[in-house]
């Protein structure tokens, strides 16, 4: 069980928009501490995509999007792709675990 | 250009013991947070531990007391020894490189992965 929980699958079809999300608690999320969005394609190494809730950094296409409120963090994709099909996960750090903490990950279909 | 190269992973039995390597180069380790991020076949991702540039390590209560991480700032490369090893620990362990944002630390360049294999 993740202590940051995200839906375990998303779809859309090409060109659309779709958003996933991730929620916390009052002891990550909801205490302040940013939240960040790696892009797993299969079998690679996590990318960073979104870092600071909102910021993404150089090369990253801006058809990708981060926002954050309250206790939870959404990550969008508009102008969907085929090759945007991949593992998404949030991370942030937990004051209670004195943990770094990643949610359990998105699998986006592009259909 | 930053670069991260893990090594060391293989098979070894329960109890036993493993170092995994990641070779850095394109920046200086010690001046850096640094992290190892595990994932197991099929699951998602899991924070192991952190080492900051002063050398402070922290790490993730599922490895507390039997992994240790350290650095050899000559060789630029860092280390994870492994002891006591379970089934559960079988995973790709991952290097990756810490940025600091707003008392986060969040991961922008990483390593492509070891594989390490606990089983009898």
């Amino acid at each position: 069980q993740s202590v940051l929980t995200q839906p375990p699958s998303v779809s859309g079809a090409p060109g659309q928009r779709v958003t996933m999300s991730c929620a916390g608690t009052s002891s990550n999320i909801g205490a302040g501490y940013d939240v960040h969005w790696y892009q797993q394609l299969p079998g690679t190494a996590p990318k960073l995509l979104i870092y600071g809730n909102i910021n993404r950094p150089s090369g990253v296409p801006d058809r990708f999007s981060g926002s954050q409120s309250g206790t939870s963090a959404s990550l969008a994709i508009t102008g969907l792709q085929a090759e945007d099909e991949a593992d998404y996960y949030c991370q942030s750090y937990d004051n209670s675990l004195t943990a770094w903490v990643f949610g359990g990950g998105t699998k986006l279909t592009v259909l | 250009e930053v670069q991260l190269v893990e090594s060391g992973g293989g098979l070894v039995q329960p109890g036993g013991s493993l170092r995994l390597s990641c070779a850095a180069s394109g920046f200086t380790v010690s001046t850096n947070y640094m992290t190892w991020v595990r994932q197991a076949p099929g699951k998602g991702l899991q924070w192991v531990s952190v080492i900051y540039s002063g050398g402070l390590t922290y790490y993730a209560d599922s490895v507390k007391g039997r992994f240790t991480f350290s650095r050899d700032n000559s060789k630029n490369t860092l280390y994870l020894q492994m002891n006591s090893l379970k089934p559960e620990d079988t995973a790709v362990y991952y290097c990756a490189r810490g940025l600091v944002e707003m008392a986060t630390i969040y991961f922008d360049y990483w390593g492509q992965g070891t594989l390490v294999t606990v089983s009898s």
